[in-house]
């Protein structure tokens, strides 16, 4: 079994604050680093894929690093809003394998 | 459709009873995945299709769980005989080819949610 751990389990923030969390995953083998925003009711929205050693991807507020040596990604949100509240799920994916490898996920609650 | 389709959204059933849960890909799909997610838990993965045939069922956790696609489309999982704790949310997902080769990227259902009471 491979273990994906993600914290914090959860978040509390004000509107405006910034935060962070982390994906810690096995670094043999590896191919791919995913994260994704799980809102409540909604589906699961893909907010990355990492590949390489040091990528760094950013969609407006929201970027996220990627470190295969020793096994980590850091999610960064900027000034985060209420709508930002969700869970962040990050998976790892190996080479030509067939299924994600999910953490527990960080649940992200924004206060107005 | 322009997403992936699930139903029920909500299915409450009696310990005992089958239940039939429904995913629909994006059309063009080959790869279909089903995962679910217990109380609790992180996402856990269940199966995963290749066109109509499944060459992992390896997440599938007893043999009272069963899963076929036919088409290359629609998929359906069947729980027989549900038990308490197959509570839980059944997620499928599809992509253009399995996640493990190139960027690929999956897109999920909005899942059902099933209570067995």
């Amino acid at each position: 079994i491979l273990n994906v751990e993600q914290s914090p389990q959860s978040l509390h923030v004000q509107e405006g604050d910034s935060t962070n969390f982390t994906c810690s995953f096995p670094s043999s083998n590896f191919y791919a680093l995913h994260w994704y925003r799980w809102e409540t009711a909604k589906s699961p929205e893909a907010l990355f894929v990492m590949t390489l050693n040091g990528d760094e991807k950013k969609k407006g507020r929201i970027s996220a690093t990627l470190n295969t040596k020793e096994g980590y990604s850091y999610l960064y949100i900027k000034g985060s809003q209420p709508e930002d509240s969700a869970t962040y799920l990050c998976a790892f994916t190996l080479y030509n394998f067939n299924k994600f490898y999910f953490g527990s996920g960080t649940k992200l609650n924004v206060k107005p | 459709g322009a997403g992936v389709s699930q139903s029920p959204s909500n299915k409450v059933t009696e310990k005992g009873k089958d239940v039939e849960l429904r995913c629909d890909p994006i059309s063009g799909h080959t790869a279909l995945y089903w995962y679910r997610q217990s109380l609790g838990q992180g996402l856990e993965f269940l199966i995963y299709f290749q066109g109509n045939s499944a060459p992992d069922k390896s997440g599938l956790p007893s043999d009272r769980f069963s899963a076929e696609r036919t088409g290359g489309s629609v998929s359906t999982l069947t729980i027989q005989r549900t038990q308490q704790e197959d509570s839980a949310v059944y997620l499928c997902a599809s992509s253009l080819r399995r996640t493990g080769v190139g960027n690929t990227e999956a897109f999920f259902g909005q899942g059902t949610r099933l209570t067995v009471v």
